[in-house]
Order: C-alpha cells, then sequence, then structure tokens
C-alpha cells in the first residue's frame, strides 16, 4: 500500500541551530501534504498545509518564519526548525493525500520524526 | 467549525474484555470518519473509516458505524488482545476538503 516515509526519525540538535526533516510519498504522488506537531499525551495539532509548487498555508498561531515548509515536488514536503529552541522539541508528523489509483484520495502518515533541541 | 470529541481515557481493560470508545462530532457537512491508531513512539496508521452514514468501518476485530443520527462514530471490539494497547483517535473530513480534524486521542491499556 501507499507509504509515507519521515526523516530522520529522530534528531537531537542544539539551541539556535536549524534542522531540516524530510516528508516522502514513496510509492504516489501527494499534491498536498500536511504538517503536524504532537506534545506528549496530546493529539496533533495541524501547523500547515503544503502545497507542491506554491506556498504554504499556515494554521494560526504557527510562525511561518519559524517553521519553513518546503514542497517542491510531487513526492517531497520539508519542514526546516529555524533557530530551535528547547520549546521546539516535539513530535512532527506529516501526512500527504493519494489521489489517484487503488488508494483514492486517502491520507497516510508518516511514521514521525522525534525532535530534541538541547 | 468542525469538531471531534472523544471519551477521555485512559482506558484499562483485562484481554479478552469488550471495548468501546466514544467518538461525536460536529460538522457542516457530510464528513468521512476515521479512526486512527498510534502505537508508541510511531506515527498514525488507519485502522478504518466510513464515508456516509450507516456505513461501517471494520479491521482487525474493530468496528465503528456512522450514525448521522446521533452524529456519532464509536469504536468497538469484542475482545481486546495486549497488542491492542495503543491511542486511539477520531477525525473527521469534509467531503470539500481535504485536512483532518482529530479528537484528543484515548489510550488504551490492555493487561493479561
Amino acid at each position: 500500500g501507499a507509504v509515507v516515509s519521515q526523516h530522520p526519525s529522530w534528531v537531537i540538535c542544539k539551541s539556535g541551530t536549524s534542522v531540516k526533516i524530510e516528508c516522502r510519498s514513496l510509492d504516489f504522488q501527494a499534491t498536498t501534504m500536511f504538517w503536524y506537531r504532537q506534545f506528549p499525551k496530546q493529539s496533533l495539532m495541524l501547523m500547515a498545509t503544503s502545497n507542491e509548487g506554491s506556498k504554504a498555508t499556515y494554521e494560526q498561531g504557527v510562525e511561518k518564519d519559524k517553521f519553513l515548509i518546503n514542497h517542491a515536488s510531487l513526492t517531497l514536503s520539508t519542514l526546516t526548525v529555524t533557530s530551535a529552541h528547547p520549546e521546539d522539541s516535539s513530535f512532527y508528523i506529516c501526512s500527504a493525500i493519494s489521489t489517484g489509483g487503488y488508494s483514492g484520495n486517502t491520507i497516510y502518515f508518516g511514521e514521525g520524526s522525534w525532535l530534541t533541541v538541547v | 467549525g468542525d469538531s471531534v470529541t472523544q471519551m477521555e481515557g485512559p482506558v484499562t481493560l483485562s484481554e479478552e474484555a469488550f471495548l468501546t470508545i466514544n467518538c461525536t462530532y460536529t460538522a457542516t457537512g457530510y464528513p468521512s470518519l476515521f479512526w486512527y491508531v498510534q502505537y508508541p513512539g510511531e506515527g498514525l496508521q488507519l485502522l478504518l473509516k466510513a464515508t456516509k452514514a450507516d456505513d461501517k468501518g471494520s479491521n482487525k476485530g474493530f468496528e465503528a458505524t456512522y450514525r448521522k443520527e446521533t452524529t456519532s462514530f464509536h469504536l468497538e471490539k469484542g475482545s481486546v488482545q495486549v497488542s491492542d494497547s495503543a491511542v486511539y483517535f477520531c477525525a473527521l473530513r469534509e467531503t470539500s476538503g481535504s485536512r483532518l480534524t482529530f479528537g484528543e486521542g484515548t489510550q488504551l491499556t490492555v493487561n493479561p
């Protein structure tokens, strides 16, 4: 079936540095991908909707200059956390919509990426 | 706006017990409804879905029926296993949209 892969699965970075997380749709093309943030024992918070070839749409309260999203191709979206701080430590999950074939308009989730800022 | 409300957890059951996790929703249109499962440290996996009223989604012994009259999509399983221990999320997606609205999640722990 359709697979969405995130990389890295976990990352530790120093405060003040930037870190990039990739989200790839492995066997389908995804014009739309989503980025979520999840705090421990909480639900998923939608951060932004990533559209291939255009600017991402950010949810209210999400700093677009801090969380840079690039959807450069139909199979890849990236989330860059700029000037990371310890409060940015979280579990980040992406999802992608498969719009064709057997899967037909189904949303698939990546495995998630743990970010720890020290 | 759209919203999803799940029963509060955590839920702790013994193996082979009957499971119900309640989910109700508020939506302006005719959404599709989903249950996702998240195992510790992992992303979300689609468990089952229903796209219209009275549809029943089922997978791995889990079932949920789309009840428009009560705006509910309760998750049930007749006999839970230790391996079912996870967090379960109810979600909806409007017909005209592409984003998911999630409930708060319900932690299920099944003891042997």
